[in-house]
C-alpha cells in the first residue's frame, strides 16, 4: 500500500522561496511519474507540475512555470517542489500524488497535504 | 487546453437515494476519465479510473460510465459517508499535464 508525506510548508513572505518534500514508501518509487496538485483554500484542485519516473521529463502549470521547480531523489524515494518568487496566491495546500498503477492517467496515491501560506 | 464542467454544482439528496453526477470535456478525451471523492481536511480519493473502473477498494455502489465528452459518476444509494466534494480528471500523454473539474458538493437534504 503506498504511502505519501509531504513536508516543507508554512508562513512565507511574498517574493521568497520554500522547498516543499514529499517521502514515498510501499511502492517502486522509481517507476511512476509524481505530480504536485494544490488547493487553495475553499477552492478546487489544480494540476502544479508533474515529472517523469526517472526525472528526464518535467512539465508545469502557466502558473508557477518559471517559479517553480519540480525534482525527484530517486536513491531516497522523495519528491520535491522549490518554489521561489512565492505569490499570494500560491496559497494553498499542496498535495503529491503518484501515477495509477493501473492507469497512468490518474492518481492513487494522494499525501495528506502541506499547507503554504504566502503572507507579509 | 481541455476544460472539464462539471454539473450540478450542488446535489442535495437524501441517504438511499440514487445520485447522478456530470463530467463534460470541451473536446474528446476518450476515456481518460478519473473521478475523485474528497471530504474536509482530507485529500482527494481516487474512485473510477479510465471511466469506467473503480479503483482499489471502491464499493461497487460507485460506478463510472462514459467517453468522448460526456461522462457520469453514479453512486445507486447513498451512503451517510458519501457526502463529500466530487472531482472529474483528464490527463493525456503530452503535454503531460492534468485538468480537474471544479467540483460537485454532494450535500445532504
Amino acid at each position: 500500500q503506498g504511502h505519501l508525506v509531504e513536508s516543507g510548508g508554512g508562513v512565507v513572505q511574498p517574493e521568497r522561496s520554500l522547498r516543499l518534500s514529499c517521502a514515498a514508501s510501499g511502492f517502486t518509487f522509481t517507476k511512476y511519474g509524481m505530480h504536485w496538485v494544490r488547493q487553495a483554500p475553499g477552492k478546487g484542485l489544480e494540476w502544479v507540475a508533474v515529472i517523469a519516473s526517472q526525472g528526464r521529463t518535467t512539465y508545469y502549470a502557466d502558473s508557477v512555470k518559471g517559479r517553480f521547480t519540480i525534482s525527484r531523489d530517486n536513491s531516497q524515494n522523495t519528491l520535491y517542489l522549490q518554489m521561489n518568487s512565492l505569490r499570494g496566491e500560491d496559497t494553498a495546500v499542496y498535495y503529491c500524488a503518484k501515477e495509477g498503477s493501473t492507469s497512468v492517467w490518474s492518481f492513487d496515491y494522494w499525501g495528506q497535504g502541506t499547507l503554504v501560506t504566502v503572507s507579509s | 487546453e481541455i476544460v472539464l464542467t462539471q454539473s450540478p454544482a450542488t446535489l442535495s439528496l437524501s441517504p438511499g437515494e440514487r445520485a447522478t453526477l456530470s463530467c463534460r470535456a470541451s473536446q474528446s478525451v476518450s476515456s481518460y476519465l478519473a473521478w475523485y471523492q474528497q471530504k474536509p481536511g482530507q485529500a482527494p480519493r481516487l474512485l473510477i479510473y479510465d471511466a469506467s473502473n473503480r479503483a482499489t477498494g471502491i464499493p461497487a455502489r460507485f460506478s463510472g460510465s462514459g467517453s468522448g465528452t460526456d461522462f457520469t459518476l453514479t453512486i445507486s444509494s447513498l451512503e451517510p459517508d458519501d457526502f463529500a466534494v466530487y472531482y472529474c480528471q483528464h490527463r493525456k500523454n503530452w503535454p503531460p499535464d492534468a485538468t480537474f473539474g471544479q467540483g460537485t458538493r454532494l450535500e445532504i437534504k
